[in-house]
């Protein structure tokens, strides 16, 4: 089973802080990586993709990708109570599903 | 662009009743649509691929023949949980795919099932 890990958290960062995701996958082979933020009770929204390496800014959020270590990021700048979430990465396994990692909670404090 | 809606959000049903949950692609066709589900505090799980017109291709573990998923359209697949049970209750997303990637992958609203 390739796996996405990523730490559960949760992870607490004040209001207008820069909070930092992080995943790492097993799969070489992997090629693309999704992050989606997901509130409680509802369906999971996309907030990027990437598929090169380096940084992809888009906004507030920027997602890195390091395939020499097999590794995915994602940054939320100026942080705000509302980015309060459970926020999903996801590779896309050889059927063309995604493959989520277990998810980490961030709680954004005002 | 890139809506898929997925009915009903929500629903209870006794044990060993049935339930169908619907999944379309509104403004695009979904060669792919794949069904996951999600117990509390956990991720999501996929349990089936199913192309346009194809049998669904099952993860290890799901049963086949109680999780019947059909996708007869370019625009509609339908999951049905037959003989339900309590621990069947969880949470199903649809998410649907176009051809080539096209629109990425868009996903449904959830169906919030309860098995009593």
């Amino acid at each position: 089973q390739k796996e996405v890990e990523q730490n559960s958290g949760p992870l607490s960062v004040p209001e207008g802080a820069i909070a930092s995701l992080n995943c790492t996958y097993s799969d070489r082979g992997s090629q693309s990586f999704f992050w989606y933020r997901q509130y409680s009770g509802k369906s999971p929204e996309l907030i990027m993709f990437i598929y090169s390496n380096g940084d992809k800014e888009d906004g507030r959020f920027t997602a890195q990708l390091n395939k020499a270590s097999q590794y995915v990021s994602l940054l939320i700048r100026d942080s705000q109570p509302s980015d309060s979430a459970t926020y999903l990465c996801a590779g896309i396994n050889s059927g063309y599903a995604l493959n989520f990692g277990k998810g980490t909670s961030l709680l954004v404090t005002p | 662009g890139a809506v898929v809606s997925q009915h009903p959000s929500w629903v209870i049903c006794k044990s060993g009743t049935s339930v169908k949950i619907e999944c379309r692609s509104l403004d695009f066709q979904a060669t792919t649509m794949f069904w996951y589900r999600q117990f509390p505090k956990q991720s999501l799980m996929l349990m089936a691929t199913s192309n346009e017109g194809s049998k669904a291709t099952y993860e290890q573990g799901v049963e086949k023949d109680k999780f019947l998923i059909n996708h007869a359209s370019l625009t509609l697949s339908t999951l049905t949980v037959t003989s339900a049970h309590p621990e069947d209750s969880s949470f199903y997303i649809c998410s649907a795919r176009g051809a080539r990637g096209l629109y990425g992958y868009t996903f449904g609203s959830g169906t919030r099932l309860t098995v009593v």
